[in-house]
């Protein structure tokens, strides 16, 4: 049982390319999320799936698009990438929205150059 | 708006002594809330949560305390031992259809040996 489980760990990126976030849940999880974790900002949402077919907006979603696969993956995308994306990027995923503790990946460190 | 904060920044304690961590909420309507822990190069762990139909939680060393009076969630770790050593986020919701976690800006709980 790999929990949750995201890929790369870690990438460098030039000003300009694009890069796909991969994230895998096995845990039969409804709700999923993509937080980005800057120095004294905290976590801070980008976009979530509440249920497999749905995607909404979060706090930070500028730059950023999403797709939930299915019920298991939900991947982040930046198709221009920015200095400002430099970050470290976590999934996580949940039985059902907020009533529940979310379960986070081992995180993405990028760096945008 | 509404936003979970920590008072402190850091806490330092002596290996074996209890550690307290504090949080400060301000939405009076949060009904749920979580501890993480976070260790340097991971993602958040899930360490305990409360509801808001009780006022303390006993896990293995850890005991979450709740008082709605005054919006403070704090979390008390027995016996505090290195690998205590992280950064412990705090996190409230109201449960319900449009449920999302807040999630604090962490303080770093540092173990002197």
């Amino acid at each position: 049982n790999a929990g949750v489980t995201q890929n790369p760990k870690f990438q460098v990126l030039k000003t300009g390319q694009s890069m796909t976030l991969q994230c895998a849940q096995d845990m039969n999880h409804n709700s999923m999320y993509w937080y980005r974790q800057d120095p004294g900002m905290g976590l801070r949402l980008i976009y979530y799936s509440a249920s497999e077919g749905t995607t909404d907006k979060g706090e930070v979603p500028n730059g950023y698009n999403v797709s939930r696969l299915n019920k298991r993956e939900f991947s982040l995308r930046l198709e221009s990438a920015a200095p400002s994306q430099t970050s470290v990027y976590f999934c996580a995923s949940n039985r059902d929205r907020g009533n529940y503790g979310y379960t986070f990946g081992s995180g993405t460190r990028l760096t945008v150059v | 708006g509404e936003s979970v904060g920590l008072h402190l920044p850091t806490l330092s304690v002596q290996e074996g002594d209890n550690s307290i961590i504090n949080c400060a909420y301000s939405n009076s309507a949060s009904d749920y809330f979580i501890w993480y822990k976070q260790e340097s190069g991971k993602g958040p762990q899930f360490i305990i949560d409360i509801r808001s139909n009780m006022d303390k939680r006993q896990g293995q060393r850890v005991t979450v305390l709740l008082n709605k009076t005054v919006k403070h969630l704090s979390l008390q770790i027995a016996a505090t031992q290195p690998g205590d050593s992280a950064v412990y986020f705090c996190a409230e919701t109201r449960t319900g259809a449009n449920s999302k976690l807040t999630f604090g800006k962490g303080i770093t709980l540092s173990v002197r040996p």
